[in-house]
């Protein structure tokens, strides 16, 4: 079945600093890649859609200066939290659609501290 | 855009009980209804889904049922283990398979106590 691989699992970064996390299709080419958030205890939020070779599309409320999110292959997609803060420390997680439904990475535990 | 309701939020029952979790939603161009289970630090994991074509889809202990006209789907999970302990999302999409996006519920915390 289709495979998204997600990177890093956990990642703790100082405040002020940006963290870059990964997401990469293995077995298949993922035109649309989803980045979602998750605070514990609640749903997956989406932030924004990434399409290959295009700019990103913003949930309302979501800073696209902030969550920049480059999708540059058919099999990568990277969200880079920049200028972290402790108030982004969250789960972030990709998905992407193949012919096998909707593919969830493993998600990102982000710690700022 | 599209809204996802979810219940109940948490949902406690006794090993070989069942357990009902119901949706509802808004746009009535959704036509994906997936159901997720997700345990703690991990990633969602897909249990059942259903497209608005067909009513009811069961796979051995777990069920949905799609009640179009009302927008409301349900999952039902029968004889319940304790490993079935964990968070369900339900959510809705127009277009599942494809590149539109899935509006997630609040999920439900099921418990199964031995």
């Amino acid at each position: 079945g289709a495979v998204v691989s997600q990177h890093p699992s956990r990642v703790i970064c100082k405040s002020g600093t940006s963290v870059k996390i990964e997401c990469r299709s293995l077995d298949f080419q993922a035109t649309t890649m989803f980045w979602y958030r998750q605070f514990p205890k609640k749903s997956l939020m989406l932030m924004a859609t990434s399409n290959e070779g295009s700019k990103a599309t913003y949930e309302q409320g979501v800073e696209k200066d902030k969550f920049l999110i480059n999708h540059a292959s058919l099999t990568l997609s990277t969200l880079t939290v920049t200028s972290a803060h402790p108030e982004d420390s969250s789960f972030y997680i990709c998905s992407a659609s193949s012919s096998s439904g909707y593919t969830f990475g493993s998600g990102t535990r982000l710690t700022v501290v | 855009g599209e809204n996802v309701e979810q219940h109940p939020s948490t949902l406690s029952v006794q090993e070989g009980d069942s357990a009902v979790i119901k949706c509802t939603y808004s746009d009535s161009a959704s036509n994906y209804f997936p159901w997720y289970k997700q345990e703690l630090g991990k990633r969602p994991q897909l249990i059942i889904d259903i497209r608005s074509n067909v009513g009811e889809k069961k796979d051995q202990r777990i069920a949905v049922t799609l009640n179009k006209t009302a927008k409301h789907f349900s999952l039902h999970i029968t004889e319940t283990q304790p490993e079935d302990s964990a968070v369900y999302f339900c959510a809705a999409s127009p277009s599942g398979g494809s590149n539109y996006k899935l509006t997630f519920g609040k999920g439900t915390l099921l418990t199964v106590n031995p």
